[in-house]
Parts: structure tokens; sequence; C-alpha cells
């Protein structure tokens, strides 16, 4: 598609649930990152993908967090047990590969604001 | 490591005045340093970027940065505020790998009319 497209943009739910959250990036992206979005805290990292290599899964903040890509194209973002601190927008952001990601950047979904209740 | 860190979470300019947005970066390799702009309910769009070419690097919106190595800063400015330019603004660092960009904690810029 012409640009990254996140759903569902807006999620409501109840703690304890489980949620899922998609991204579709751009076609021909090879690399997929998540960050989430915390008011006043920033953008977070939370996992990169890269082609077929090994997802680097380092700023997955716990264990109810797992994300995979399909295909090497649509990626999921799954958080099991939703608690209120899970409460953020999830962006994702696509890219060229390694030095395209530094020479054109990202470029970011409108996200998908997440509110656990 | 690599950080950026953004002085003034809360930046107010009247329009047509100098925007003046600080970052200050951390690096312990030469940095690509970046500036995303993110308005009401969307995503992040690049504004700008420094790749070690040109210091004096010019963006989108009449926006331009400079790399200062001695003062490991990428401040963003821009002559003449626009309300159109209110939005949040995050200062982002990466290796030359691309795998993880860092991002500041950003910074809101209110244009006064």
């Amino acid at each position: 598609g012409a640009g990254v497209s996140q759903s569902p943009s807006n999620k409501v739910t109840e703690k304890g649930k489980d949620v899922e959250l998609r991204c579709d990036p751009i076609s021909g992206h090879t690399a997929l990152y998540w960050y989430r979005q915390s008011l006043g805290q920033g953008l977070e990292f939370l996992i990169y993908f890269q082609g077929n290599s090994a997802p680097d899964k380092s700023g997955l903040p716990s264990d109810r967090f797992s994300a995979e890509r399909t295909g090497g194209s649509v990626s999921t973002l799954t958080i099991q047990r939703t608690q209120q601190e899970d409460s953020a927008v999830y962006l994702c952001a696509s890219s060229l590969g390694g030095q395209g990601a530094v020479n054109y950047g990202y470029t970011f979904g409108s996200g998908t604001r997440l509110t656990v209740v | 490591a690599q950080s950026v860190t953004q002085l003034g979470s809360h930046v107010s300019v009247s329009e047509g005045a100098l925007v003046l947005l600080r970052c200050n970066y951390s690096s312990s390799v030469p940095p690509y340093l970046f500036w995303y702009v993110q308005y009401p309910n969307q995503g992040l769009q690049l504004l700008l970027k420094y790749t070690s070419a040109a210091t004096l690097v010019k963006g989108i919106n009449g926006f331009e940065a400079e790399f200062k190595k001695s003062e490991t800063s990428f401040h963003l400015t821009k002559p003449s505020a626009h309300m159109s330019d209110a939005a949040e603004y995050f200062c982002a660092v990466s290796s030359n790998t691309g795998n993880q960009f860092y991002f500041g904690t950003g910074t809101s810029l209110t244009v006064i009319p």
C-alpha cells in the first residue's frame, strides 16, 4: 500500500483480556518496528523485524507481549492479560532495511490507541 | 549506548517568531540524527535527517537543524512560526545499521496567534 496501515485505530479492552494489533507495512519494506508511545514518555522501542532474520525482541516489556510477522509482510502485536499500564498508543513503522532506514528514515502508521479499563 | 535528550517538553512561540527546539545526543559512534513531527492523531513524519554530509540540514516546511559535534547537539529551528507548526516534535538517533532509532521524549510546540 501507499503507507503503513494499522488497525484498529482505537481499542478499548477490559483488564485481563488479550488484544491483537495489526500492522501492514509499505510494500517492499523489509524492516518493521513496533514502538509504544505513552503520555509524556516519548517512544519506547518494542520489537524489530528485518527480513527473515530473528527479530530483535529486546524492547518487549514482559512475556505478555509478543509479535510475529508472517510472510515478511503483515505483523501482529499481541498483548495477553492486558493491564492498565498497557494503555498507550502503539505505533508501527517500516523502512527499507539497514542503511535504507538511515537514508530514508522510518514511515510510521497512525497508531492504535489502546485503552485498558 | 545511544540516547537523545530534548530540553523542554513544552515550547510556546508567537506566530512569526523564531522556533528553537533543543536536542542533545549521546552516541558512542558517529550518529545519524533525525527530527520527526507528529500532528494530532497521526503517526510520525520525517522532517529532516543528518547522515554525516552537510552539518546544516534543511527539511520540510521551512525547518532546518544544525549538527554540532562539539556541543553534541542537533537543535531544530524555523525562522518564522506558523500556526500549522503546532505539533509534537521528536528527535531521534540511530547507528549506521539502522536497526533501532532512539527517540527523545518529545517537545510539544504551541503557536500563539
